[in-house]
């Protein structure tokens, strides 16, 4: 298996919802990260897991929360977010946190608040 | 400051004309330089990694070189379904596990 699983591909959320992001993979690779992109622009790094600890955080807003159950695992919390958090969020992983042997990033959900 | 650059921002070409897409970059220790492809609304496909310099890779009709201050994507004989915008991206010494991308260049090959 040498996918990451993204799950919405699609989600529609209110200001006021809560909802979360699932990202899986059994590459047995032990870094993940959450990509944020809006349109015609390139990803943005948002948050990075290795070995299951939060190691970078970009000065996200509270408003997202990442959460990395287990190495396979990877979801992102969301709460009363603005409309300008409307992009496409895509979940990558490596084979380790420095990225060394590059990144496997899933087909992203793409994510509209009204 | 990690930076890349990619040249041109956008370049339409014609089924079968070959041509190169460029990518800049300044980074402080290059531990690998990579070349993705992403189609509208998904996520970017791995095509290349580059290491060190005078490095060529290549797939179908792709490759990929290497110098110390910049890379190339050669397309050789492009097809329709080339069209993609591709993404160059640096990982450096300073900043660890994290991808510096450019802006990519968006290419659309017409029949």
């Amino acid at each position: 298996d040498t996918e990451v699983t993204q799950t919405p591909k699609h989600l529609v959320m209110g200001m006021t919802n809560k909802k979360s992001l699932k990202c899986e993979q059994h590459m047995g690779h032990r870094a993940m990260y959450w990509y944020k992109q809006k349109a015609k622009k390139p990803p943005e790094l948002m948050f990075v897991y290795s070995y299951e600890k939060l190691s970078i955080n970009e000065s996200v807003p509270s408003r997202f929360s990442p959460e990395c159950p287990n190495s396979s695992l990877l979801n992102l919390h969301l709460h009363a977010l603005q409309p300008e958090d409307s992009a496409l969020y895509l979940c990558a992983s490596s084979q380790e946190g420095t990225g060394n042997y590059g990144y496997t990033f899933g087909s992203g959900t793409r994510l509209t608040v009204v | 400051e990690d930076q890349v650059t990619q040249s041109p921002e956008a370049l339409r070409l014609q089924e079968g004309e070959s041509s190169s897409l460029n990518c800049s970059y300044t980074v402080s220790g290059l531990r690998g330089l990579f070349w993705y492809r992403q189609d509208p609304g998904k996520g970017p496909e791995f095509l290349f990694t580059l290491y060190s310099a005078g490095e060529e890779k290549e797939k179908e009709r792709l490759k990929a070189t290497l110098t110390k201050k910049e890379s190339f994507l050669h397309i050789t004989a492009p097809k329709p379904e080339d069209s993609a915008t591709y993404l160059c991206a640096v990982l450096g010494s300073s900043n660890t596990g994290k991808l510096i991308f450019g802006q990519g260049t968006t290419l659309q090959v017409k029949p």
